[in-house]
């Protein structure tokens, strides 16, 4: 069982939908969460972080995490063709060298 | 500022051939990292150097070697290439320590480099 469990997709949604992307993971030791945007043929981008549970929000973007469960979610609010990327999801162990664990990544397509 | 940058973008090479990634950043970042993102598996992190003159092994170090030349430069060495090396290798660089600020514990990458293995 891999550390990180993350759904590929693709997932596709209409235009101005809102976008639910999730990930589970199995070490409680897990502190920091991130989510990167990846874009076809680039490198991923940090797009959120958020170390405690609860929600985030930046802008379209909410990051939700609830430690409980072992549960994070990415939430995009009135969707645009340009959210349309690969998103992954990330990890830090608390005193792991800020070593990144990642999910698989769901690919998210926007269309008009 | 470049950011960090990885050359070339693109090689194939054969079977036993050796070949080295070169990735440099200009934003004075401490830790440097290597990752291979292949489809189903995500990014994996094969070596990364936490300050320069350290290198330790990822999850996936195996058939590879890295030199940390300086505080800019992380190279990736694959001494005798196989199949299995085919993917897309990424570069990143972070700036240094641990707490809750995002700044020390973003990671930025590069663009990638894409490597076939015939």
């Amino acid at each position: 069982q891999k550390e990180v469990e993350q759904d590929p997709g693709p997932l596709s949604v209409p235009e101005g939908a809102i976008v639910s992307l999730n990930c589970t993971y199995s070490n409680s030791a897990f502190q920091y969460f991130m989510w990167y945007r990846q874009y076809s043929r680039k490198g991923p981008e940090l797009l959120m972080y958020t170390y405690s549970s609860g929600n985030k929000e930046d802008g379209r973007f909410t990051a939700q995490v609830d430690k409980s469960s072992k549960y994070i979610s990415l939430f995009i609010r009135d969707s645009q063709p340009s959210d349309s990327a690969t998103y992954l999801c990330a990890m830090i162990l608390t005193g792991g060298g800020n070593k990144l664990t990642f999910g698989t990544g769901t690919q998210l397509k926007v269309e008009l | 500022n470049a950011g960090v940058t990885q050359t070339p973008k693109f090689q194939v090479l054969k079977t036993g051939q050796s070949m080295t990634l070169q990735c440099a950043q200009d934003m004075n970042h401490n830790s440097m990292y290597w990752y291979r993102q292949d489809p189903g598996m995500g990014l994996r992190l094969i070596y990364y150097s936490a300050s320069e003159g350290t290198t330790d092994k990822g999850e996936v170090p195996n058939g590879y070697n890295v030199s940390r030349l300086n505080k800019r430069e992380f190279s990736l060495r694959l001494e005798s290439a196989a199949p299995s090396q085919t993917s897309v290798y990424f570069c990143a660089s972070r700036h240094s320590g641990t707490s809750k600020n995002r700044g020390l514990n973003e990671q930025f990458f590069g663009p990638g480099t894409r490597l076939t293995v015939l």
